[in-house]
């Protein structure tokens, strides 16, 4: 079985601009996570969806935004990028039934300069 | 969520075991203690999770203290494959990812 992918892997943006992440989960998968990681924070939730539906949300301004598609598929955006937003860029897929059966992709390292 | 405390980080001997200790003095109730560990470049990984019971699976052991106020993975036999960060997270089971935060976690360096 295929596992979490993430596209693209590395970006550089410039203050201002937005951005797009994508993730495609694991076949048969319906949740979707999204986390944050920096030095300073840690590893942060920003959002969850399920079945198309945002189902929990993190603490994040609401220049962070994310959708999934009918296929499980989920885009996450960020607008008017901030130099703090640079970090890896974390998607979790899993059946939606339980937490630890969380399956994380290698990431998006996004750099805004 | 239960505010946890680790260790920053851990130095461990290769085939010996590895004991990383996790505070969580003001779990609740119904919270699960979980782990998860993140190798460098890579996502995080589940490990294992329990309620009160001392757990074990392939990959470790799980002791939590009979107050639960503290917790201890336990990698039986380290290899140098297993340095990595390990997170101790403890909340509800509710089923979602619902305001999950790792914190910084333990830095394990399994030396030869």
């Amino acid at each position: 079985k295929a596992g979490v992918t993430q596209t693209p892997r590395y970006l550089i943006k410039t203050r201002g601009q937005q951005v797009t992440l994508s993730c495609s989960p694991i076949s048969g998968h319906r949740s979707v996570s999204w986390y944050q990681q920096t030095p300073g924070q840690g590893l942060q939730f920003l959002f969850e969806y399920f079945s198309e539906t945002q189902r929990n949300k993190g603490n994040f301004p609401g220049r962070f935004s994310g959708r999934q598609f009918s296929n499980s598929r989920s885009e996450m955006n960020v607008s008017t990028l901030e130099l703090g937003d640079s970090a890896l860029y974390l998607c979790a897929s899993s059946s939606g039934l339980a937490f630890y059966e969380q399956y994380f992709g290698p990431g998006t390292r996004l750099t805004v300069t | 969520d239960a505010k946890t405390t680790q260790p920053p980080s851990m130095d461990c001997a290769e085939g010996r075991a590895a004991n990383l200790p996790c505070n969580h003095s003001t779990i609740s109730g119904n919270e699960y203690v979980y782990w998860y560990r993140q190798i460098h470049s890579q996502g995080p990984q589940y490990i294992i999770h329990g309620l009160k019971n001392n757990e074990t699976n392939e990959m470790a052991s799980l002791i939590i203290t009979e107050d639960r106020k503290s917790s201890t993975l336990i990698l039986p036999h380290a290899t140098l494959r297993d340095t990595a960060v390990y997170y101790c997270i403890v909340r509800e089971d509710t089923g979602t990812a619902s305001k999950l935060t790792f914190g910084t976690g333990t830095r394990l360096q399994v030396t030869l």
